[in-house]
């Protein structure tokens, strides 16, 4: 199984209101990564995380909390977000931070911030 | 600081025709880059690596690419495009292990044209 997994593929909310990003692979894999993609622009790293401890934060607002609750899971939480957050979230995963080149991604959630 | 570029936002070949999609990094030590093909409304996918190893590297779904030092490139080629090579292509470079984050090029949409 080399599949990482996203849920759910789109999300559309309100500033005020406060939702969760899944995402699960069962790989292995001991690193995971968020990244936002806006519109026709490559992604940008968001998180790290290296045996379920966060090791990478790019100065990311804290309207987004990222969560590693286990190996094969990690959640997003969003809260209190602007129009502009509007973007493809994408997951991915690599065996650990040294293979941080092979990452496996996901196929994103798409969020609207209305 | 990392960087790559890539050349040119849109690239059409004809179906059968040589693709050829450019990439130039930046860096004044042999990098780590990649390419990363996305099909639309999908994450990324590895399509090869370079890791200082051999010069000319061979990835998926018949894509090849060459580390050319002296030029700093590294041109993405496939011998003959097929309609569903159709896809966003991501040329990226990191340092090294340990350094975790890949920086993504803007991208090249590849158009097959029948």
């Amino acid at each position: 199984d080399t599949e990482v997994t996203q849920t759910p593929k789109h999300l559309v909310m309100g500033m005020t209101n406060k939702k969760s990003l899944k995402c699960e692979q069962h790989m292995g894999h001991r690193a995971m990564y968020w990244y936002k993609q806006k519109a026709k622009k490559p992604p940008e790293l968001m998180f790290v995380y290296s045996y379920e401890k966060l090791s990478i934060n790019e100065s990311v607002p804290s309207r987004f909390s990222p969560e590693c609750p286990n190996s094969s899971l990690l959640n997003l939480h969003l809260h209190a977000l602007q129009p502009e957050d509007s973007a493809l979230y994408l997951c991915a995963s690599s065996q650990d931070r040294d293979s941080f080149y092979e990452q496996y991604f996901g196929p994103g959630t798409r969020l609207t911030v209305t | 600081a990392q960087s790559v570029t890539q050349l040119g936002s849109h690239v059409s070949v004809s179906e059968g025709a040589l693709v050829l999609l450019r990439c130039n990094y930046s860096s004044s030590v042999p990098p780590y880059l990649f390419w990363y093909v996305q099909y639309p409304n999908q994450g990324l996918q590895l399509l090869l690596k370079y890791t200082s190893a051999a010069t000319l590297v061979k990835g998926i779904n018949g894509f090849e690419a060459e580390f050319k030092k002296s030029e700093t490139s590294f041109h993405l080629t496939k011998p003959s495009a097929h309609m569903s090579d159709a896809a966003e292509y991501f040329c990226a470079v990191s340092d090294s292990p340990g350094d975790d984050k890949i920086i993504f090029g803007k991208g090249t949409r590849l158009h097959i044209l029948p």
